[in-house]
């Protein structure tokens, strides 16, 4: 298995501007997270779905911050409009409900720089 | 609300020394526990895991022990290498593990030959 795929690796983006994140679950897994992680604060959970829908998004920062999950394998989060203090890493990870799946496996995150 | 509090770093070790990182936690009811690794520019990786009480997790010569009387989850490495340099996460989860990790705030680890 090709593991959790995030793209970009890396976003370097103006402020005001709109950013997209991008996040492939491992097949299988029907839970996704998305934490962020910045120095200050440390790694918090954003938001997390489960059968893509959403389960709590209330580490969502506001209301610039949105995330969706269409289908099993694909989910997004959105800023608009990014400002610098956004500038952070954003990992995205899975996890299944079956036997032994209480282990979050992480993707290689996206490193965002918003000047 | 729950928290995990891990020793402040960095740690610089030598070679083949002893390791332990602090990490205790404060949750109600019977969380599971996690040692998470991150190298440097990549994702984290789970090192290993328990999910009751006085269950030791392990791995790569990485343990760790739920001890609930103590709420604590320390980290200890008899002979560390070169190669285990990185930051390492202790966290938790609730209920059955997908439920989101509360994490620590790592502690960077050096080892120097």
């Amino acid at each position: 298995d090709a593991g959790v795929i995030q793209s970009p690796r890396h976003e370097v983006t103006e402020m005001g501007q709109e950013v997209t994140l991008r996040c492939k679950p491992i097949s299988g897994h029907d839970y996704l997270f998305w934490y962020r992680q910045t120095m200050m604060r440390g790694l918090e959970l954003l938001i997390y779905f489960n059968n893509n829908v959403p389960i709590d998004d209330s580490g969502m920062p506001e209301d610039r911050f949105s995330a969706k999950m269409p289908n099993a394998s694909f989910s997004t989060l959105k800023i608009q409009p990014s400002e610098p203090r956004d500038s952070a890493v954003y990992f995205c990870a899975s996890s299944f409900s079956g036997q032994g799946g209480e282990t979050q496996y992480f993707g290689p995150g996206t490193r965002l720089l918003v000047l | 609300g729950d928290s995990v509090t891990q020793m402040e770093g960095p740690v610089t070790l030598s070679e083949e020394a002893f390791l332990t990182i602090n990490c205790t936690y404060t949750a109600t009811g019977y969380p599971s526990l996690f040692w998470y690794v991150q190298y440097p520019g990549e994702g984290l990786q789970l090192l290993l895991k328990a999910t009751k009480a006085d269950d030791k997790g392990s791995n790569k010569g990485f343990e760790a022990t739920y001890r609930k009387e103590t709420t604590s989850f320390h980290l200890e490495k008899g002979s560390v290498q070169v190669s285990d340099s990185a930051v390492y996460f202790c966290a938790l989860s609730k209920g059955s593990g997908n439920t989101p990790l509360v994490f620590g705030k790592g502690t960077r680890l050096s080892v120097i030959a």
